[in-house]
């Protein structure tokens, strides 16, 4: 099985600070790495796929990118909306695997 | 718009059987690879199986033998039947679509919660 490593596991950060979230494969995965938000009480939504394709809909200032088993979600001028845990998710090979999730709280 | 509502589930016992519906609107789930992926209260999001469009499928080692996946062509609805449930498997089951090219999952259902409790 792929172990998904994200780093940090929780980040308090202030309004239109850019914020670096990374997710760290236990073995090399390509470019088969997405990104989801999961606000509380709300199913998770695809941000970014592929490891750096944007979703229609998925505000500009998110970004990916890596490939093989460093990958890098970058959120550039955060807003308050942006308060939620953001989730790593491999593909590359069965079983699926997410990462443990990084917690982002606005001050 | 493509849309997943989940139903079923609910409070049953250790050992006991229940049966997820996912009902998609918006795209046809045969066309489709099809996911359940849980989450423990509290916790991260784990999948939990995949049935492809050929209707192969394909099961997390915690889940396998004991929950099956299948898919009503006739309603568009993709289900998971769960038997030999434990405390362990107590968490919000939600379905997604797989995007085959990437593997990305998108969209995801609103969830259903499965309580698993003596």
């Amino acid at each position: 099985e792929i172990v998904l490593t994200q780093s940090p596991d929780f980040q308090s950060v202030t309004p239109k600070e850019k914020v670096t979230i990374t997710c760290r494969a236990s073995q090399t995965i390509g470019s088969n790495l997405h990104w989801y938000q999961q606000k509380p009480d709300q199913s998770p939504k695809l941000l970014i796929k592929y490891a750096s394709q944007s979703i229609s809909g998925v505000p500009s200032r998110f970004r990916g990118s890596g490939s093989g088993t460093d990958f890098t979600l970058t959120i550039n001028s955060l807003e308050a909306e942006d308060a939620a845990t953001y989730y790593c998710h491999q593909s590359s090979r069965l079983p699926y695997t997410f990462g443990q999730g990084t917690k982002l709280e606005i001050k | 718009e493509v849309h997943l509502v989940e139903s079923g589930g609910g409070l049953v016992q250790p050992g006991g059987s229940l049966r997820l519906s996912c009902a998609a609107s918006g795209f046809t789930v045969s066309d489709n690879y099809m996911n359940w992926v849980r989450q423990a209260p509290g916790k991260g999001l784990e999948w939990v199986s995949i049935i492809y469009s050929g209707d192969s499928a394909s099961y997390a080692d915690s889940v396998k033998g004991r929950f099956t996946i299948s898919r009503d062509n006739s309603n568009n609805t993709l289900y998971l039947q769960m038997n030999s449930l434990r405390v362990e498997d107590t968490a919000i089951y939600y379905c997604a679509r797989d995007d085959r090219a990437t593997g990305s999952l998108d969209p995801w259902g609103q969830g259903t919660l499965v309580t698993v409790s003596s």
